[in-house]
């Protein structure tokens, strides 16, 4: 299995606060992916990274900020956690190429109270 | 409209039969294509890669028609253990997977 790391796995919080989790790779993989899977929706899209300092918004990106400071750890941000951020986080990782596999976590259940 | 559509079913079969899945995508610049195996609160896994020329794992075969942008995945002798959420993805220029909702798979026995 692929070398990659979310923490926490489960984490309640209440509303309004702020939120950061994080995932950590071994793999030395480019590209960095957070999606959110919720029911009726499937895997969307939150935010990317390409590389160190190089982040960009995916389709969900209201309300959640990145950063990723170094090749191995990219954390994702709640600024201020809703309800509506109830879900299950996915990390995802993939090498340069089209054809490359991408990589998940074992995802994060985050519960807004 | 989703860039990339399934039917999510569910699709209940008995063990022993073929099951095929299609999957639609908006995109006609995608460039690769791939099926992800999800199991019930677990992370998604590589099934397979589809290729122009299709191309077959064991009981798997996928398959590409680009001109209708569309792919499939054919599982024969299904087993227990292919109940799943079949996922599909999409790659185009920007590197970045697409998925679609999934396709849900129960095998009875």
């Amino acid at each position: 299995d692929a070398g990659i790391t979310q923490s926490p796995r489960h984490k309640v919080t209440e509303t309004g606060t702020p939120v950061t989790l994080r995932c950590h790779q071994t793999e030395n993989h480019r590209y960095m992916y957070w999606y959110r899977q919720d029911p009726g929706h499937g895997l969307r899209l939150i935010h990317y990274s390409y590389g160190v300092k190089d982040t960009d918004k995916g389709e969900v990106s209201d309300g959640y900020s990145v950063s990723r400071s170094k090749t191995e750890d990219f954390l994702l941000t709640l600024e201020s956690a809703t309800s509506s951020q109830t879900s299950v986080y996915f990390c995802a990782i993939s090498e340069f190429g089209q054809n490359t596999e991408a990589f998940f976590g074992q995802g994060t259940r985050l519960t807004v109270v | 409209r989703k860039e990339v559509e399934q039917d999510p079913g569910p699709f209940n079969v008995p063990e022993g039969a073929t099951v095929a899945f299609n999957c639609t995508y908006s995109n006609s610049a995608s460039q690769s294509f791939f099926w992800y195996r999800q199991d019930c609160r677990k992370e998604p896994k590589l099934l397979m890669s589809v290729y122009s020329s299709g191309n077959e794992d064991g009981r798997f075969t996928a398959q590409l028609n680009r001109a209708s942008q569309y792919i499939s995945l054919l599982i024969r002798d299904s087993k227990l253990s292919d109940s799943a959420t079949y996922l599909c993805v999409v790659r185009g220029g920007s590197y970045i997977p697409t998925f679609g909702r999934g396709t849900s798979l129960i095998v009875h026995p």
